[in-house]
């Protein structure tokens, strides 16, 4: 993606936590997204930030820092099923939303 | 939520041949549709905006002549690859924004549609 750092593989343990970084370029910045994709199918919305600061959304929490062009998502209690590649994504103008690469994440027992 | 549907999920076809893909918002009016493409292992590529009414805003490389987009009313847009080559095999995904039938503006938040996953041999 363009100028959308995140690491491309994580592997975490059942029932843990797991943080996935994001950093981006903050030119234009309308926002940013998270979207979970599990292979061959379409992403689907997890959260969407566009303040600074942690949103907690059930088992998943987004957090945000403007000035830095940094984000992560957090994963708690993890299950087997969150194994999938958890995309971010920065808005700009016109609602356009640029795509990172995904961090694909593999939940083991 | 919203739900945007996609039809054909999967199409096979010669090369040369055309291929249109439907992406359809089923319950809100989305005023903007976007066209993406994803390679195996790559991010997802925006190719085209469309609103409804207008002509399709493409990304840079994108071929218009190539890639045809029409976006004839607030549920339905469409993607037509024309005389696909191989090299066009990949996951197609389109998305939606907008409101809600009862007029709610969710603005930001893009709804995709399944994929449609095209080879072409």
């Amino acid at each position: 993606g363009q100028n959308i750092d995140q690491p491309t593989e994580m592997t975490a343990t059942e029932g843990a936590i797991v943080q996935i970084n994001c950093t981006y370029q903050t030119s234009g910045f309308n926002g940013l997204f998270w979207y979970q994709q599990h292979a061959g199918e379409a992403p689907t919305f997890l959260s969407y930030n566009v303040l600074d600061g942690l949103e907690e959304k059930g088992r998943f929490s987004s957090f945000l820092s403007r000035s830095k062009g940094y984000s992560y998502l957090l994963l708690k209690e993890l299950q087997m099923k969150d194994s999938a590649s958890y995309l971010c994504a920065r808005g700009g103008g016109y609602q356009k939303v640029t795509f990172g690469i995904g961090t694909k994440l593999q939940v083991i027992p | 939520g919203a739900v945007v549907s996609q039809h054909p999920s999967r199409v096979i076809c010669k090369s040369g041949t055309s291929v249109k893909i439907e992406c359809r918002s089923l319950d809100f009016q989305a005023t903007t549709m976007f066209w993406y493409r994803q390679f195996p292992k790559q991010s997802l590529m925006l190719m085209a905006t469309s609103n409804e009414g207008s002509k399709a805003t493409y990304e840079q490389g994108v071929e218009k002549d190539k890639f045809l987009i029409n976006h004839a009313s607030l549920t339905l847009s469409t993607l037509t690859v024309t005389s696909a080559h191989p090299e066009d095999s990949s996951f197609y995904i389109c998305s939606a924004s907008g409101g809600s039938l009862a007029g709610d503006y969710w603005g930001h938040e893009q709804f995709f549609g399944p994929g449609t996953r095209l080879t072409v041999l």
